[in-house]
């Protein structure tokens, strides 16, 4: 079955510095692989994903994540945060091979920005 | 255009009771699914409709639970009854009919269920 796992349940960084947030998976295939964003009151909003290809992935907003078969990672970056990023970011992987749809979350990371 | 819809945002609700959810996805999409998150923990995957079908409810957690999309519009989760480690946030989620690489969720704002 697959998994994934946020390490950081809490992050706070100072605007204007640089962010990284980590994602471990765990699937026995190639997986596709997702990071979400969740503003106060909103729903999720897609970020950036990864299927195949370019394992540096550019998504909106500024952000990149790169996919690490080796580790199991596909850790969220943004060299330089702005007070709106502060935010609930989820990690997600799907097994897309398979055709099934449900995604797997991780269980988020709560961004903080400082002024 | 509008977004995917959850009614209510919020319920409050005794531990018993029946409480019904609501998504309206967006207009012309055939996928719907539901989430949830408890607890602050991960967020689960419920169930996934095409249309009206019922393609996959494996996370659906037990019998308490019953999901409907009437006609392949809008859908429903009924909790009934209704217990304390329901509470949680309830995610709808939609997309176009398009092959896996090229989907993209859209996701309502959510309902949050209190059970007391």
């Amino acid at each position: 079955a697959q998994s994934v796992t946020q390490p950081d349940i809490h992050i706070t960084v100072s605007e204007g510095a640089s962010l990284e947030l980590r994602c471990n998976y765990s699937y026995g295939a190639t997986p596709y692989l997702f990071w979400y964003v969740q503003s106060p009151g909103q729903g999720l909003q897609l970020l950036l994903k990864y299927f195949s290809g370019d394992t540096l992935v550019q998504g909106i907003k500024g952000f990149e994540a790169e996919f690490k078969r080796s580790q199991s990672s596909f850790n969220l970056r943004k060299p330089s945060v702005h007070w709106s990023d502060a935010a609930e970011y989820f990690c997600a992987v799907g097994a897309g091979d398979t055709g099934r749809r449900a995604l797997t979350f991780g269980s988020g990371t709560r961004l903080q920005v400082q002024p | 255009e509008a977004g995917v819809t959850q009614f209510p945002s919020h319920s409050v609700i005794e531990k018993g009771q029946t409480v019904t959810l609501r998504c309206d996805p967006i207009s012309g999409h055939d996928n719907l699914y539901w989430y949830r998150r408890v607890m602050g923990k991960e967020i689960k995957f419920l169930l996934h409709f095409v249309k009206e079908s019922k393609q996959d409810e494996s996370g659906m957690p037990n019998n308490r639970f019953l999901a409907e999309r009437t006609g392949g519009t809008y859908s429903t989760l009924k909790v009934q009854p209704a217990e304390l480690e329901d509470s949680g946030v309830y995610f709808c989620a939609s997309s176009l009919r398009q092959g896996s690489t090229n989907e993209k969720l859209f996701f309502g704002s959510g309902t949050q269920l209190s059970v007391l």
